[in-house]
């Protein structure tokens, strides 16, 4: 099956400072992959969808970018972070299991952030 | 816009019980359904999937169930356990979906006491 890799597992940052989260996936190859944000108290929110390398598509207008360099590679990014920006990151992937797609989404175990 | 909706929002039961969870969408037009586990601070794992032309898939003690022309699933477990304490969600996926995005629930937090 599909593993997610995220990293780190847990960030505090304060305002105003950047930030870059990496996701990498082992085990499919052209995947979509997706960035959801969880807030405390609230549901799955999809940010960004990605169908291939250099394709990014944003679900939703915010203080947040992603970029796909490579195929298994997606990448959270802000120039600027925001307190509302806090809040807890999953990647998900979506793709090839040998010859057929997965309909299954695969999600890796998250990033805390924690802006002050 | 698909909308999903969970209920109960929490629930509480007592170890070996018998339970439901209820997911319901506004639009029927959906390639599938899927049903995940999350604990707390983790990420999602994925519990079972129905394809919209299956009725309902099952995996151990757990059973789910869609009848995609009035929006519903639900999810059964059978036997409770306190290692099944977790929040459960239910996300659908949009029929002639390019990017394949799923929409999701709010969860139910489900609690089981031994």
């Amino acid at each position: 099956s599909q593993t997610i890799h995220q990293w780190p597992a847990t960030l505090v940052q304060p305002v105003g400072s950047p930030l870059s989260l990496e996701c990498t996936v082992e085990g499919t190859s052209n995947p979509n992959l997706y960035w959801y944000r969880q807030a405390a108290g609230r549901g799955l929110q999809l940010l960004f969808y990605s169908v291939g390398i250099g394709q990014i598509s944003s679900e939703v207008p915010q203080n947040l970018s992603a970029s796909r360099p490579q195929d298994r590679q997606f990448i959270l990014s802000s120039k600027k972070l925001l307190l509302s920006d806090s809040g807890f990151y999953l990647c998900a992937c979506h793709g090839l299991a040998g010859r057929y797609f997965d309909d299954t989404q695969y999600f890796g175990p998250g990033t805390r952030l924690t802006v002050l | 816009k698909q909308e999903v909706t969970q209920i109960p929002a929490a629930l509480s039961v007592p170890e070996g019980e018998n339970l439901v969870l209820n997911c319901s969408f506004t639009d029927s037009a959906i390639y599938n359904l899927q049903w995940f586990r999350q604990d707390p601070g983790k990420g999602l794992t994925s519990l079972l999937l129905i394809q919209s032309s299956q009725r309902e898939q099952t995996s151990g003690r757990l059973n789910a169930s869609l009848d995609k022309s009035s929006g519903r699933s639900t999810l059964y477990i059978a036997a409770s356990q306190p290692g099944d304490s977790a929040t459960y969600l239910c996300a659908v996926k949009r029929s002639n979906n390019a990017g394949n995005m799923l929409t999701f629930g709010g969860g139910t937090r489900l609690m089981v006491k031994p």
